[in-house]
C-alpha cells in the first residue's frame, strides 16, 4: 500500500546537538517530497521540498534533507538545533499520478533539552 | 502579499449540528485543499477545489462538502456532526492543478460535544 512512514514518534535532543528525522515512503514512482513543521496550535509551515535534481536540498531555518532513491527515504537534518526548533515535523508526499493531494506521515515530535 | 487565512479560529458545536469553515487563499492562488488533522495525527486530505470545481476527494463521507468562489476563497461544510469530527481543519492554497507547493493557513479548531 502507498504510505509515508516516520518511524520516530518523539525525539529529544540537546540544544546545539545535531538532528536527523527519518522519513520513508512506499510508492511505485518517486513522489514529490516535502517537510513541514507545525508549532503547537498552529498551521503547517513548509521547510523544504524535492521535485527533482540535486538530491540534497536546503530549506529554511538551517534545515536540509537528502533524497535517497535506493532507500526510498527523505531524511531531514540540522547540524545544530535551537530551542525554537521544538515542534512537530511532518514528512509529506504528492504522488506523481492521481489526485494532487499531500499524503502525510504521522509526524515526529521534537523536544529540545536546554 | 497576504497568506492563507481561516475563520473562525475555534468553534464548539454539538452532535448533529452543521458547521461552515472558511478559507481565503493566498494572493495569486487558484487552488484550495482542505485537510482534517485529528489530535496526534498527520493531516488527512478531505478534498481540493480548482477554479470552483472539485478536483479530487479523500476518504470522507458526503456530509463533508465544499465550495470555491470566483475569488478562489473556499468553504468547508460538515453536516450531522459527529464526535469524531473534532479536529483541526487546515486549508492550503496553491497555484494550478499540478504538484505546486501548498501553503497552509493556521487552521480552525473544531470541538464537537
Amino acid at each position: 500500500a502507498q504510505s509515508v512512514t516516520q518511524p520516530d514518534i518523539h525525539i529529544t535532543v540537546s540544544e546545539g546537538a545535531s538532528l536527523e528525522l527519518r522519513c520513508n515512503y512506499s510508492y511505485g514512482a518517486t513522489p514529490y517530497l516535502f517537510w513541514y513543521v507545525q508549532s503547537p496550535g498552529q498551521g503547517l509551515q513548509l521547510l523544504l521540498k524535492y521535485f527533482s535534481g540535486d538530491t540534497l536540498v536546503q530549506g529554511i531555518k538551517g534545515f536540509e534533507a537528502e533524497f535517497k532513491r535506493s532507500q526510498s527515504s527523505f531524511n531531514l537534518r540540522k547540524p545544530s538545533v535551537h530551542w525554537s526548533d521544538a515542534a512537530e515535523y511532518f514528512c509529506a508526499v504528492v504522488p506523481r499520478q492521481g489526485a494532487q493531494k499531500l499524503v502525510f506521515g504521522q509526524g515526529t515530535r521534537l523536544t529540545i533539552n536546554p | 502579499e497576504t497568506g492563507v487565512t481561516q475563520s473562525p479560529t475555534h468553534l464548539i458545536k454539538t452532535r448533529g449540528q452543521q458547521v461552515t469553515l472558511r478559507c481565503s487563499s493566498q494572493s495569486g492562488h487558484n487552488t484550495v485543499s482542505w485537510y482534517q488533522q485529528a489530535l496526534g495525527q498527520g493531516p488527512q486530505f478531505i478534498f481540493q477545489y480548482y477554479r470552483e470545481e472539485e478536483n479530487g476527494r479523500g476518504n470522507f463521507p458526503p456530509r463533508f462538502s465544499g465550495l470555491q468562489f470566483p475569488n478562489y476563497s473556499s468553504e468547508l461544510n460538515v453536516n450531522a456532526l459527529e464526535l469524531d469530527d473534532s479536529a483541526l481543519y487546515l486549508c492550503a492554497s496553491s497555484q494550478g492543478q499540478t504538484q505546486e507547493t501548498q501553503y497552509f493557513g493556521p487552521g480552525t479548531r473544531l470541538l464537537v460535544l
